[in-house]
């Protein structure tokens, strides 16, 4: 089945040790999307890359970074992770024109420590 | 600029009862329209959307939501709720530039 796979499901780092979670799809969407999710929170888009075309949001902080090398994967690195930065972080597609709407991974747990 | 509000935080019902939670948007054009429900731990799973047409949306798992444009809202409903659809319920818009804008959440309780 087409689908967006999140890797790892859980993921512990120590504070301030750069980390990187990584995001697939199968489903050829030209739009994925990195959002962070607190707890009890609802999520918040950090950035999304449009094809190649990277779009930061105003408010995410520049120790938050992504890299796309192609159509089927997107990476979030964490440059110096803090105890705020723990979260869920999603990843989500989506196909421009095309009404699919938007698909969500399982998420990736981040506790920092 | 375009927001979602879900006035419930927190909502118990008893297994068998019907279901309706509350969303209201600000939106300047007509909106896409979106729920997702999430379970602990979990990703979001899509329920159902409103692009266009029908404003009774039927969506998975007995869910349906029905647009009101008169007043800005796209309340999720269900007849009969079952217990494994304890979990949380977010709502959501289309914002300029194809980025989803959530409510805040909903979380469901059912009662045995």
């Amino acid at each position: 089945d087409a689908m967006v796979i999140q890797n790892p499901r859980y993921q512990v780092t120590q504070f301030g040790k750069p980390v990187t979670l990584s995001c697939s799809q199968t489903l050829n969407h030209n739009v994925m999307y990195w959002y962070q999710q607190k707890s009890s929170q609802a999520p918040k888009l950090l950035f999304h890359y449009y094809d190649k075309d990277f779009n930061n949001e105003a408010d995410t902080p520049d120790n938050f970074q992504s890299r796309r090398p192609n159509t089927s994967f997107c990476f979030l690195d964490i440059r110096s992770p803090g105890l705020g930065d723990a979260a869920m972080y999603l990843c989500a597609t989506s196909s421009i024109g095309r009404n699919y709407g938007y698909t969500f991974g399982s998420g990736t747990r981040l506790t920092v420590v | 600029a375009q927001s979602v509000t879900q006035p419930d935080i927190h909502i118990t019902v008893s297994e068998g009862a019907s279901l309706e939670l509350r969303c209201n948007y600000s939106y300047g054009a007509t909106p896409y329209l979106f729920w997702y429900v999430q379970s602990p731990g979990q990703g979001l799973q899509l329920l159902l959307k409103y692009f266009s047409g029908d404003t009774l949306v039927q969506g998975i798992k007995g869910f349906e939501a029905e647009f009101k444009r008169s007043q800005s809202s796209f309340n999720l409903r269900k007849p009969s709720v079952h217990w494994s659809d304890a979990a949380e319920y977010f709502c959501a818009v289309e914002k300029y530039g194809n980025k989803l804008v959530f409510g805040a959440g909903t979380i469901l309780r059912v009662k045995s």
